[in-house]
């Protein structure tokens, strides 16, 4: 029973290139949700999604960023036009489907994204 | 403005004493409670959690307390390990629309010294 796969691992972008990060969820899972993890800081919400629907981008910078879960294959991270603020590791996680209080999420091992 | 506060940043024990991590939370909606560890490189890993309706949830050396008239967790680590040095993070969930979501504190840090 795989886990969250996220890919790639490790990213070197230069400025102004754009990075996409994939991640598919746990089997059964239909919820993706997006974290960021700036060095010396926690982890950030960024976005949540279900399949084709994006339900929760507050946490999402309001331009260069964008993400999506279609129907078929991972949910990706975009991120155009990369700055060295954006240097970070990213976190994907998912979750079973419905609103029970015990659903626990899951992360996969995360993608460190270098800006140079 | 943090909902979910983790005050210290790190704490050192010694091997085969107990851990204390602690976890303030200010949003009363807040119903279901979960503690990650991380290690350097690596994805969070769920530990143990607890729902609103018990005070305490215990899974081998790791025990959760859950004070909601203080809004205030804590995790017990007995006995420490060098294997327990990681970041700590407490998550609190809340059901949103027709999702739940989570919220995290910004870490702490556990070494455990042998």
């Amino acid at each position: 029973n795989a886990g969250v796969m996220q890919n790639p691992r490790h990213l070197v972008r230069r400025r102004g290139q754009e990075a996409r990060l994939r991640c598919s969820p746990m089997k059964g899972h239909s919820h993706v949700y997006w974290y960021r993890q700036l060095p010396e800081e926690g982890l950030k919400f960024m976005v949540y999604l279900q399949k084709e629907n994006i339900i929760d981008e507050s946490g999402m910078p309001k331009e260069r960023f964008s993400a999506e879960f279609p129907k078929e294959g991972p949910s990706i991270l975009r991120i155009q036009q990369v700055v060295r603020g954006d240097s970070a590791a990213y976190f994907c996680a998912s979750s079973p489907p419905g609103p029970r209080t015990g659903n626990t999420i899951y992360f996969g091992e995360g993608s460190w994204l270098t800006v140079v | 403005d943090q909902q979910v506060k983790q005050n210290s940043p790190s704490l050192s024990v010694q091997e085969g004493r107990i851990s204390i991590l602690n976890c303030d939370y200010t949003n009363s909606m807040f119903d279901y409670f979960l503690w990650y560890k991380k290690y350097p490189a690596e994805g969070p890993t769920f530990l143990i959690s607890i729902s609103s309706i018990k005070d305490k949830n215990e899974d081998g050396r790791f025990t959760v307390f859950l004070n909601k008239s203080a809004k205030h967790l804590s995790l017990h680590i007995v006995p420490s390990q060098p294997g327990d040095s990681a970041v700590y993070f407490c998550a609190a969930s809340d059901l949103r629309g027709s999702a739940r979501q989570l919220t995290f504190g910004s870490g702490t840090q556990l070494t455990v010294l042998p």
